[in-house]
């Protein structure tokens, strides 16, 4: 099925820095949705965005509608080791489908 | 709050069997989705229901099924059950089915393991 191109696939950082990661798509979307999934268990929501160019923040967590519609970016700033995990962008343009990203997994080296 | 409940938690089936999943969602959420997550991959869009009527449907088989009860939970159901039907099989509810602002929150999943 089609997904969304996502990037990077992992990331290995330190403890306290700051973490980027960005998906890309070929069509336009309505919304940007972002999830975390840990091991076994269901995407967690983190941050929704519904107009472009709209900047979002979660706590350390930021994300951003890009301006074009085709593309969202979320930043971690001072990571912790809870925020281990897989990262996934999900878009939907209008009255269809949400379509998921291929996922960045986030490794945390003590 | 209860969020998404998706029973059973763990299942195992051979091959030619069989499989209902049940979803319950969020209290007042209307709009129920199904996924199929493979490992190392993002969620798969399976079906989407509103109002007890499907409203989408993904790039799966006919032996996959569904529907949407006047509560609003939901089944899933395969039938001829394949190895690669091994996965973990999501639910997600959201408040609105269409329009700029529907927001969907995911249930813990059902891992279904065929041999």
């Amino acid at each position: 099925g089609q997904q969304l191109n996502q990037s990077p696939q992992s990331m290995f950082i330190q403890e306290g820095e700051d973490v980027s990661m960005n998906c890309t798509s070929s069509s336009i979307f309505n919304t940007w949705l972002w999830y975390k999934q840990d091991p076994g268990e269901g995407p967690v929501l983190l941050i929704a965005l519904y107009k472009a160019g709209e900047l979002t923040s979660n706590g350390r967590l930021t994300a951003q509608f890009g301006i074009t519609r085709k593309d969202s970016f979320l930043n971690i700033s001072a990571s912790i080791p809870s925020d281990v995990g897989i990262y996934f962008c999900a878009g939907q343009p209008l009255n269809e489908k949400l379509t998921f990203g291929t996922g960045t997994r986030l490794t945390i080296i003590p | 709050d209860a969020g998404v409940t998706q029973s059973p938690t763990h299942l195992i089936k051979t091959r030619g069997q069989h499989v209902t999943l049940r979803c319950s969602p969020i209290s007042g959420h209307k709009s129920v989705s199904w996924y199929q997550q493979v490992l190392g991959q993002g969620p798969q869009f399976i079906f989407q229901y509103y109002e007890k009527e499907e409203r989408g449907r993904g790039n799966f088989p006919d032996r996959f099924s569904a529907r949407q009860f006047p509560n609003y939970s939901s089944e899933l159901n395969v039938n001829a059950l394949l190895l690669g039907d091994s996965a973990l099989y999501l639910c997600a509810s959201s408040l609105v089915t269409s329009g700029s602002r529907e927001t969907q929150y995911f249930g813990p999943g059902t891992r279904l393991l065929v041999l």
